[in-house]
């Protein structure tokens, strides 16, 4: 159980382009998603807070009109990368947790989407 | 704000032996401690948590100790498997159900 898909896997594109991950819950529900990037040989660093029926919670330094997140469902989150230029090639990963918010409940994390500016 | 801290970057232990890895925090103190395994080009999985009142957890060949006077966290794997290669991270909760993670620690079971 609490299996997180996140699609696509990975995107190559030019630069100027927008992407649009998707991260979503299959046999749960999630009220709270989190949003993830991961550069080569770094550790996951926290982007954004996904609340279902609220605008998102982004941490500091991470630009909110260039990073657009949408909590539409309790089994959907998106997350849009605007107008990517290559500094923004990453590995975005996303996670859920069936728990409520403040709840000490394992997340679980999507496969991740590799993207590649060019 | 918090800082984490994993001993190394990379370890590499013979198959069957026990693999001791270290994580250490600093300007927090979390209610509770998080181990994932995270494989090359996959989202981490989760594997053990721990709360502060706990000093041990142990989830078949997995062992985590939590001693919050130290601010560290001990990862075990006895009887390590080639299998077990992969990149082990600690995090610690944050206040909204977020996680903040460390650098992680590669770990090769050498056969």
């Amino acid at each position: 159980g609490a299996v997180v898909s996140q699609h696509p896997s990975w995107v190559i594109c030019k630069s100027g382009t927008s992407v649009k991950i998707e991260c979503r819950s299959l046999d749960f529900q999630a009220t709270t998603m989190f949003w993830y990037r991961q550069f080569p040989k770094q550790s996951l660093m926290l982007m954004a807070t996904s609340n279902e029926g609220s605008k998102a919670t982004y941490e500091q330094g991470v630009e909110k009109d260039k990073f657009l997140i949408n909590h539409a469902s309790l089994t959907l989150s998106t997350l849009t990368v605007t107008s990517a230029h290559p500094e923004d090639s990453s590995f975005y990963i996303c996670s859920a947790s069936p728990g409520t918010t403040n709840s000490n409940q394992p997340q679980h994390f999507g496969d991740g989407t590799r993207l590649s500016i060019l | 704000s918090q800082k984490i801290e994993q001993n190394s970057e990379a370890l590499n232990i013979q198959e069957g032996k026990t693999a001791t890895l270290t994580c250490n925090y600093t300007n927090y103190s979390p209610a509770y401690l998080q181990w994932y395994r995270q494989d090359p080009g996959r989202g981490p999985v989760f594997l053990l948590l721990i709360r502060e009142n706990e000093k041990e957890k142990r989830k078949e060949r997995l062992k985590v100790t939590f001693d919050t006077t130290l601010k560290q966290s001990l990862f075990h794997i006895t009887a390590s498997q080639p299998a077990d290669s992969a990149t082990y991270l600690c995090a610690l909760a944050g206040g909204a159900n977020n996680l903040f993670f460390g650098t992680g620690t590669r770990l090769t079971v050498i056969p």
